[in-house]
């Protein structure tokens, strides 16, 4: 299937804690995204990467650095996981400003 | 810079009801316009796209206007279905490099 995949899709973990949230997509595109979503559904940008370079890197705390291996991975490690951290990620990948988005369905991670 | 604005929620509408979510924007070029659509414990799915004034995008029953004259991208759908209910999301882009997102509006369907 043709897609953009992310694991793990739910992440409970302690406060200190690192981990990783993989992405992959099989479509193609040059350009790929980390989103956040509150507990609101407010969503907000995090890093965009067009391939394999770095394009947006947002006022997000230097604890979160993405990597992206090549263009058709982007991957996101964070240290020292906080508690405000807690969120809904998501990778999403584009072909261009025309095509949209398609969204991974998302990791649910949960600082405790 | 680029924004959107959508109207807040929650909305909640009977089955085989009107549905209207409006979407206005702030863009200093011409943007491609879209709306997402995310069903509980899932991630958004394209659900239209408009990409110059005066396109309309459809799909499953919505449609969605390019008004570059009121910088409008109104969401609309003449009877709406229990299976509706979800999160909507405006959404902009100029250059493809980032999407510019509304804050969700919220329907919920009653039959």
């Amino acid at each position: 299937d043709t897609a953009v995949s992310q694991t793990p899709k739910y992440l409970v973990t302690q406060m200190g804690n690192d981990k990783s949230i993989k992405c992959e997509q099989n479509l193609g595109h040059d350009t790929m995204y980390w989103y956040k979503q509150d507990s609101k559904k407010f969503l907000k940008i995090m890093f965009s990467y067009n391939n394999k370079e770095l394009i947006i890197n947002e006022t997000v705390p230097n604890r979160f650095s993405p990597k992206s291996p090549d263009k058709a991975h982007l991957n996101l490690h964070i240290n020292s996981l906080e508690l405000g951290d807690s969120a809904v990620y998501f990778c999403a990948s584009s072909q261009g400003q025309d095509y949209g988005y398609t969204f991974g369905s998302g990791t649910r991670l949960t600082v405790v | 810079g680029d924004s959107v604005t959508q109207m807040e929620g929650p909305v909640t509408l009977s089955e085989e009801a009107f549905l209207t979510i409006n979407c206005t924007y702030t863009a200093t070029g011409y943007p491609s316009l879209f709306w997402y659509v995310q069903y509980p414990g899932e991630g958004l799915q394209l659900l239209l796209k408009a990409t110059k004034a005066d396109d309309k995008g459809s799909n499953k029953g919505f449609e969605a206007t390019y008004r570059k004259e009121t910088t409008s991208f109104h969401l609309e759908k003449g009877s709406v279905q229990v299976s509706d209910s979800a999160v909507y999301f405006c959404a902009l882009s100029e250059t493809g490099n980032q999407f510019y997102f509304g804050t969700g509006t919220s329907l919920t369907v009653i039959p």
